[in-house]
């Protein structure tokens, strides 16, 4: 069964630093998104991304974030100058559309981690 | 603003047993629910999605019902294994207050099965 993968699995990076996380979607998936669970904390929405453009995004998604999709495959996630709270799982997901019977998919998440 | 809220937060049962997970949302204009399983350090995996117009949804020994009205919706587990122990966790795609289209989850249920 095709899956959603990110890599890497865990990056450790120094506050301050640019960081950027890695994921390839589904491949006939059209839409796709970025989650980050801070440990012992809900699963919280970030951004979605459609047609080479944001959709939505939530608070969370300031100016130090962007999102890119640089060729047919990957889909990353740029923290600009990263902040200790920026500590957190990242995943990954996407879906064939946003209607209201399409699962979204999972990848197994960037444990990312600032020193 | 859509809360999920997951009862109970923990949860420990023998193996065989039969079990029941519940969910609740606040607002109930929602397009659909999902219910994922996250093993320990790892994604989440898609286990049911209950479009809005649906009651309930079986999958294998899972079965998720949803009573969109009342904000509510039960993960059934039949026969309970070792091999189900994780968290549960339900989220609701809605669009809310803020008009933004999103996954809105839960906490979580951890759920040990004892063999």
């Amino acid at each position: 069964e095709p899956e959603v993968t990110q890599t890497p699995s865990h990056q450790v990076t120094q506050m301050g630093q640019e960081v950027i996380l890695r994921c390839v979607p589904i491949s006939n998936h059209l839409y796709f998104y970025w989650y980050r669970q801070i440990l012992g904390q809900k699963v919280e929405f970030l951004v979605s991304f459609y047609n080479n453009e944001i959709s939505e995004k939530s608070e969370i998604f300031d100016d130090q974030f962007s999102v890119e999709r640089p060729d047919g495959s990957n889909f990353t996630l740029k923290i600009r100058s990263t902040k200790l709270e920026d500590s957190a799982m990242y995943f990954c997901a996407s879906s064939f559309g946003t209607v209201g019977n399409q699962p979204q998919h999972f990848g197994d998440g960037t444990r990312l981690s600032i020193l | 603003k859509q809360e999920v809220t997951q009862i109970p937060a923990a949860l420990s049962v023998p193996e065989g047993e039969n079990l029941v997970l519940n969910c609740s949302f606040t607002d109930s204009a929602i397009y659909n629910l999902q219910w994922f399983r996250q093993d320990p350090g790892k994604g989440l995996t898609s286990l049911l999605l209950i479009q809005s117009s649906q009651r309930e949804q079986t999958s294998g020994r899972l079965n998720a019902s949803l009573d969109k009205s009342s904000g509510r919706s039960t993960l059934y587990i039949a026969a309970s294994q070792p091999g189900d122990s994780a968290t549960y966790l339900c989220a609701v795609l809605s669009r809310g207050d803020t008009g933004r289209r999103a996954l809105t989850f839960g906490s979580g249920t951890r759920l040990q099965v004892q063999p």
